[in-house]
């Protein structure tokens, strides 16, 4: 099992570009989140996941959409990339009471 | 959530035991104490959780307080490749909040390894 894949690792946008993060999963998790992470905080929920089709607003969603076509893909989407979008950006998984598994992260600039 | 309260940073010599504190003294009776690390430039990973009962893995093992309003993640000889950040984490029994199964990442304890 390769667990949880993000792509890219790494990324640099100008002001007002977009761009898609993609994370899947092969473990067959109903449960998906993406976080994001800046330099010495935790990691804050975006949007999650609790199923194909069912997506909701996490702690910070404004600037990102989703969406969760199957199981296994949750791609987060930033569509005019602004510097407050610097970050790291974590997706995870899990079956529910279970522990989350997490990707490497993709970090992303903004200039 | 119940909120934990852990020190910013330690430091620990490696081959010597480690132990990680946590504070969380408004702990409801069905919440599960959860431990995770973050190694550079990696997303976190489970270490290990508890109810009431002390539980060891073989990653570490995690000491309870008989009141549960603190815990203590115990690594037993550290070595360089453990320096991370640990997140302590509190769980309701039955994991569901109003964010599916999402735990709430604070900034966790920065251990530097030497």
């Amino acid at each position: 099992n390769a667990g949880v894949t993000q792509t890219p690792k790494f990324r640099i946008l100008k002001i007002g570009q977009s761009m898609t993060l993609q994370c899947t999963q092969d473990m067959n998790h109903n449960y998906m989140y993406w976080y994001r992470q800046d330099p010495g905080m935790g990691l804050k929920l975006i949007y999650y996941s609790v199923g194909a089709g069912i997506t909701d607003k996490g702690e910070v969603p404004n600037g990102y959409n989703v969406s969760r076509s199957t199981t296994e893909d949750f791609p987060l989407r930033l569509e005019l990339a602004a510097p407050s979008q610097t970050s790291v950006y974590f997706c995870a998984s899990t079956m529910g009471r279970s522990p989350l598994h997490f990707g490497n992260g993709t970090r992303l600039t903004v200039t | 959530d119940a909120k934990t309260t852990q020190p910013n940073s330690m430091e620990s010599n490696e081959e010597e035991p480690v132990h990680l504190p946590c504070n969380h003294s408004t702990i409801s009776g069905t919440d599960y104490i959860h431990w995770y690390r973050q190694l550079p430039s990696q997303g976190p990973e489970y270490v290990i959780h508890g109810l009431t009962s002390n539980v060891n893995n073989r990653m570490a093992s995690l000491a309870i307080a008989e009141d549960r309003k603190s815990s203590t993640l115990i690594l037993h000889r550290a070595t360089l490749r453990d320096a991370a950040v640990y997140y302590c984490i509190l769980r309701d029994y039955w994991g569901r909040s109003n964010s599916g199964y999402a735990l709430n990442f604070g900034k966790g304890t920065s251990l530097l390894v030497t």
